[in-house]
Formats: structure tokens, C-alpha cells, sequence
């Protein structure tokens, strides 16, 4: 079955740090993948995403390349802001027998970033 | 574009109760997801419509739980005899026909069993 591994947060980092989200993936198919940002009392929002190997998706300043070799897309940013604290949430979707898109997450990733 | 809405946000109820919640999609979309969300997890997929068929179900969807489409516009998502373990965010989620298309998410409703 599909399945999304992300970074264990809490991750706390100064404004204007760099950020690194790591992502994996495991799929039977040829999933797309996605990056999706949950702001405090806010409903899931997509953030990016890429459908085939070596797109890079971005958005916002955030970016994350398609790498079908390493089973990986990880999300990042050059320089954070205090509006981006957020939990973030690798996901992929495969298109099922049944027609549906259903999405597989990870667990999230808690990003905090402090003056 | 109105965007997804879920009523209630919060329900509170005793173990054993039924439960229901109501989704209500964009109003061109075709596809309508429900997803769970427990604390510190990602949301885990629960069943898809397209219109108003139920074409799949995870097995996380238990005997205990039902979900319709009627007219293929709003969505209910039911639970008979909750547990403590149904305690979750229940996320719905809408987009268009026509390959991957976008999934937008409602603000989802807090179920606390008790």
C-alpha cells in the first residue's frame, strides 16, 4: 500500500532561517505529490504540488522536486517568516480502481518561527 | 466560490449516541472525500463519492459508520454507537471531475466522545 514518512517536528527556527521539510514516499503506483499547510484554526491548504518525476512545485517561496530515485519530496524554503509557522503535510494521491484521488498523508510537521 | 463548509465545527457526545454530520461541497464539484484526523496524525482517508454514488469505502470505515450523497450535492457522514476511539477531526473534502484535480478542505468537525 501507499505510504508518507515526514519529519518528526517540533521545528522551531529563526525569521529568515532556512527550512528543510523531509519527505518519502512508498507507492505501488505513480503517485503525484503534495505539500499541504494547515495555519492555526485554518483548514487544509494545498501549497504545491508535482505530478510526474523532477517536477518541482512551488509556491509562496516554497519549493519541492519529484525525486522518483530517491522516493522523495522534500519542501524547501530559503527564508522563513514568522506568517509561516503552520503544520505542514507531505501527501500523495494515486488514482484507485474506483476513479477516486484519494490522498495519503504524513503525520505533519509542526513549524514554529520566532522573531 | 463559496468554499467547503461542515456543520457542526464542534460536537461533544456520550459514548453510545449516534452522530451526524453534514458536509456541504463546492458547488461544482463532482467528488466529495471524507477524511479522519486524529491528534498528532495526518488525515486518513474514509470514502469518495462522485455524484451521488459511494464508489469507495476504506477499512477504516467500521459497520458503525455510514455516509450518503443525496442528489449528489451535500454529504452526511453518520455514526451509530460512538466510542471513544471515533474521537477525531472528520474532514470533508470536494474537487472537480476531470483527472487530479485540486482537493479542497472544509474546516472539519471536532468529535469528542465522552
Amino acid at each position: 500500500g501507499n505510504s508518507v514518512t515526514q519529519m518528526e517536528g517540533p521545528v522551531t527556527l529563526s525569521e529568515e532561517a532556512f527550512l528543510t521539510i523531509n519527505c518519502t514516499y512508498t507507492a505501488t503506483g505513480y503517485p503525484s505529490l503534495f505539500w499541504y499547510v494547515q495555519y492555526p484554526g485554518e483548514g487544509l491548504q494545498l501549497l504545491l504540488k508535482a505530478t510526474k518525476a523532477d517536477d518541482k512545485g512551488s509556491n509562496k517561496g516554497f519549493e519541492a522536486t519529484y525525486r522518483k530515485e530517491t522516493t522523495s519530496f522534500h519542501l524547501e524554503k530559503g527564508s522563513v517568516q514568522v506568517s509561516d509557522s503552520a503544520v505542514y503535510f507531505c501527501a500523495l494521491s494515486d488514482r484507485s480502481g474506483a476513479g477516486s484521488y484519494q490522498l495519503t498523508f504524513g503525520k505533519g510537521t509542526k513549524l514554529s518561527v520566532i522573531p | 466560490d463559496t468554499g467547503v463548509s461542515q456543520d457542526p465545527r464542534h460536537k461533544i457526545t456520550k459514548r453510545g449516541q449516534n452522530v451526524t454530520f453534514r458536509c456541504d461541497p463546492i458547488s461544482e464539484h463532482n467528488r466529495l472525500y471524507w477524511y479522519r484526523q486524529t491528534l498528532g496524525q495526518g488525515p486518513e482517508f474514509l470514502t469518495y463519492f462522485q455524484n451521488e454514488a459511494q464508489l469507495e469505502k476504506s477499512r477504516l470505515l467500521s459497520d458503525r459508520f455510514s455516509a450518503e450523497r443525496p442528489k449528489g450535492s451535500f454529504s452526511t457522514l453518520e455514526i451509530q454507537r460512538t466510542e471513544q476511539g471515533d474521537s477525531a477531526m472528520y474532514l470533508c473534502a470536494s474537487s472537480r471531475l476531470g483527472g487530479e484535480a485540486e482537493q479542497y478542505f472544509g474546516p472539519g468537525t471536532r468529535l469528542t466522545v465522552t
